[in-house]
């Protein structure tokens, strides 16, 4: 079927604002992870989710970020009174089993906070 | 904390070169190690991936070693193409902590024509 999908592709905001990003996984893919690039970094692990699972949150950068998942299907991450420092691009991926395959990703959303 | 580093930063050869990108961790206690490729304003492609009991895998005209107890991976290109210009992203599962992998900041390939 088709691959991970992200909405919206480009989002340019205001500081203060919140913004939200969606992810579509892979149809069946029970784990969905997100991640932040920053300009000439790597990927930073965000978030985890795993079926019905607690999620895993220790990689978000602060109780601004927030990010939910129902069952198996779409995942929103929220980003409150966003900063600056908030300007990257996230990624999302999702795998059919955690810690055994491999991570398929989505084109990322680029945010930029003015 | 594991650290990935990769080297070189950026890479620029001559198409049908042969050529080789190195992937170094420092915690040798991984579950498995994967090479993505990042096209930009793309997500990540993966390429290959190595479980840590097992010490090559090959793809094409790709080939990913591993040496879990020296903490070293290398992805081989051979006869490189210019399709091949792309940044080729390491990444690190950990045997304790299935869901964060650590990623290298990559290394960035020009194939020149």
């Amino acid at each position: 079927g088709a691959g991970v999908s992200q909405s919206p592709s480009n989002k340019v905001t205001e500081k203060g604002k919140d913004v939200e990003l969606r992810c579509d996984p892979i149809s069946g893919h029970t784990a969905l992870y997100w991640y932040r690039q920053r300009l000439g970094q790597g990927l930073e692990f965000l978030i985890y989710f795993q079926g019905n699972s607690a999620p895993d949150k220790s990689g978000l950068p602060s109780d601004r970020f927030s990010a939910e998942r129902t069952g198996e299907s779409v995942s929103t991450l929220t980003i409150q009174r966003t900063q600056q420092e908030d300007s990257a691009v996230y990624l999302c991926a999702s795998s059919s089993r955690t810690g055994v395959d491999t991570q398929y990703f989505g084109p990322g959303t680029r945010l930029t906070v003015l | 904390k594991q650290e990935v580093t990769q080297i070189p930063a950026a890479l620029s050869v001559p198409e049908g070169e042969n050529l080789v990108l190195n992937c170094s961790f420092t915690d040798s206690a991984i579950y498995n190690l994967q090479w993505f490729r990042q096209d930009p304003g793309k997500g990540l492609t993966s390429l290959l991936l190595i479980q840590s009991s097992q010490r090559e895998q090959t793809s094409g005209r790709l080939n990913a070693s591993l040496d879990k107890s020296s903490g070293r991976s290398t992805l081989y290109i051979a006869a490189s193409q210019p399709g091949d210009s792309a940044t080729y992203l390491c990444a690190v599962r950990p045997a304790g902590g299935y869901q964060k992998v650590t990623f290298g900041i990559g290394t960035k390939l020009q194939v020149i024509p």
